[in-house]
């Protein structure tokens, strides 16, 4: 069963096109919720960390928020260097030790 | 502040052959998680070293083992390689806490292709 969808699995919006990307979990007893942008070829860049259900996170132009079953990652104009894929992680509770569960991801594309 | 290091940055091999992959963790981290990425998909976890332990394993065979060592860096060695090892192997790295949030932070990552 898996832990963690992500949705869509691509998304391509014009420059200045706000978006929201969605991150759907089942994991009993959340540690914390990940988000991750990946470049082609290279490793996933660390961007937040979300704790708890009502959290919310800003970055310059990205701003992730977290539910008990799933969190958004919202992008107000994006602008091309957005594009990238952005991936989504859960830590379980205690008893299952430090395992991170990823999705696989959202490919967005930004257009000029 | 050097981050995650990995090295070599890409591999070549031939199906049978063993592989060693090399990972330094951020300074002030003393674990370390490995995990492959195939084209398209996201990471999935190998194994996990703290104390120079293997602490925890996802659901890979014997054929993937580790190391780390006492100054925190970790090998990930693979054995008899199949074509389906092809891929992004992610070394990622954290500072243990028994409870609350690891967050790793990732390495460049190494591509291995297996002919």
């Amino acid at each position: 069963e898996d832990q963690v969808t992500q949705s869509p699995e691509a998304l391509r919006l014009q420059e200045g096109e706000s978006s929201s990307l969605n991150c759907s979990y089942t994991v009993s007893g959340l540690r914390g919720l990940f988000w991750y942008r990946q470049d082609p070829g290279k490793g996933p860049e660390f961007l937040f960390t979300l704790y708890s259900a009502g959290e919310e996170k800003e970055k310059e132009r990205l701003k992730a928020t977290l539910t008990k079953k799933e969190s958004f990652l919202h992008i107000t104009a994006p602008k091309p260097e957005d594009s990238a894929t952005y991936l989504c992680a859960v830590q379980e509770g205690a008893n299952t030790g430090n395992q991170f569960y990823f999705g696989t991801g959202t490919s967005l594309t930004v257009i000029p | 502040d050097a981050g995650v290091t990995q090295s070599p940055t890409h591999l070549i091999k031939t199906r049978g052959q063993q592989v060693t992959l090399r990972c330094s963790p951020k300074s002030g981290h003393d674990t370390v998680s490995w995990y492959q990425q195939a084209l398209g998909q996201g990471p999935q976890f190998i194994f996990q070293y703290y104390e120079e332990e293997e602490r925890q394993r996802g659901n890979f065979p014997d054929r993937f083992s580790g190391h780390q060592f006492p100054n925190y860096s970790s090998e990930l060695n693979v054995n008899a390689l199949l074509l389906g090892d092809s891929a992004l192997y992610l070394c990622a790295s954290s500072f243990h806490r028994l409870a609350g949030v690891n967050e790793q932070f990732f390495g460049p990552g190494t591509r291995l292709t297996v002919l």
